[in-house]
């Protein structure tokens, strides 16, 4: 069975990176599409992006300029980077496995049970 | 970006009642449509794929219904473990978007 767990800092500084890793246990990272989301205290789920295990990237329109997702399929994990952070990205970080039902819906199936990051001083 | 709408965005409900969820798309989306529960603390979990497919290992007295903007999801009899936050999903385009969250409460 996939397990997926989150780890990285709780706090970041304003202006500096988040950074997140996501690490995949039960299972290979190969033949994948993973995806970070988080959401914001008191408001919703929002899509940062994904990475194909080949290393292919999508990202939402709306972070793509501060967004990096890199894969490590020796670690078996997968990592996100929010470059110049505000109060705004303070939010429960989760990651996801994507799969492609019929081979072509996309779906979040297992996700990490998601971790805290606040930006702040 | 396509917004997605659900309704209500709380409920409060009995054990064995049946509760239905709407998630309006504002295009469409055919079938590009997938509902999860949460639970506090814990991993979302995907309850309904394509709209109407029951993920493995789900009760099935959940289920999915719609296509193109219109969608439901419906709980036959509630259980004590069902009480949560629901969420639909739209993966038709980038970026994928879901709806604000439909609180289950226990009566």
């Amino acid at each position: 069975q996939v397990q997926l767990q989150e780890s990285g800092p709780g706090l970041v500084k304003p202006s500096e990176t988040l950074s997140l890793t996501c690490t995949v246990s039960g299972g290979s990272i190969s033949s994948y599409y993973w995806s970070w989301i988080r959401q914001p205290p008191g408001k919703g789920l929002e899509w940062i992006g994904y990475i194909h295990y080949s290393g292919s990237t999508r990202y939402n329109p709306s972070l793509k300029s501060r967004v990096t997702i890199s894969v490590d399929t020796s670690k078996n994990q997968f990592s996100l980077k929010l470059s110049s952070a505000t109060a705004a990205d303070t939010a429960v970080y989760y990651c996801a496995r994507e799969l492609r039902y019929f081979d072509w819906l996309p779906a979040f199936d297992p996700w990490g049970q998601g971790t805290l990051v606040t930006v702040s001083s | 970006d396509i917004q997605m709408t659900q309704s209500p965005s709380s409920l409060s409900a009995s054990v064995g009642d049946r509760v239905t969820i709407t998630c309006r798309a504002n295009q469409i989306i055919t079938t590009y449509l997938n509902w999860y529960q949460r639970k506090p603390g814990k991993a979302p979990n995907l309850l309904i794929y394509a709209a109407s497919n029951l993920q493995s290992g789900v009760p099935s007295r959940f289920s999915g219904s719609g296509s193109r903007t219109n969608f439901t999801l419906t709980i036959s009899s509630l259980q004590l473990e069902d009480f949560a936050t629901y969420y639909c999903q739209q993966t038709y385009s980038i970026p994928y978007t879901f709806g604000q969250g439909t609180k289950l409460e226990i009566k």
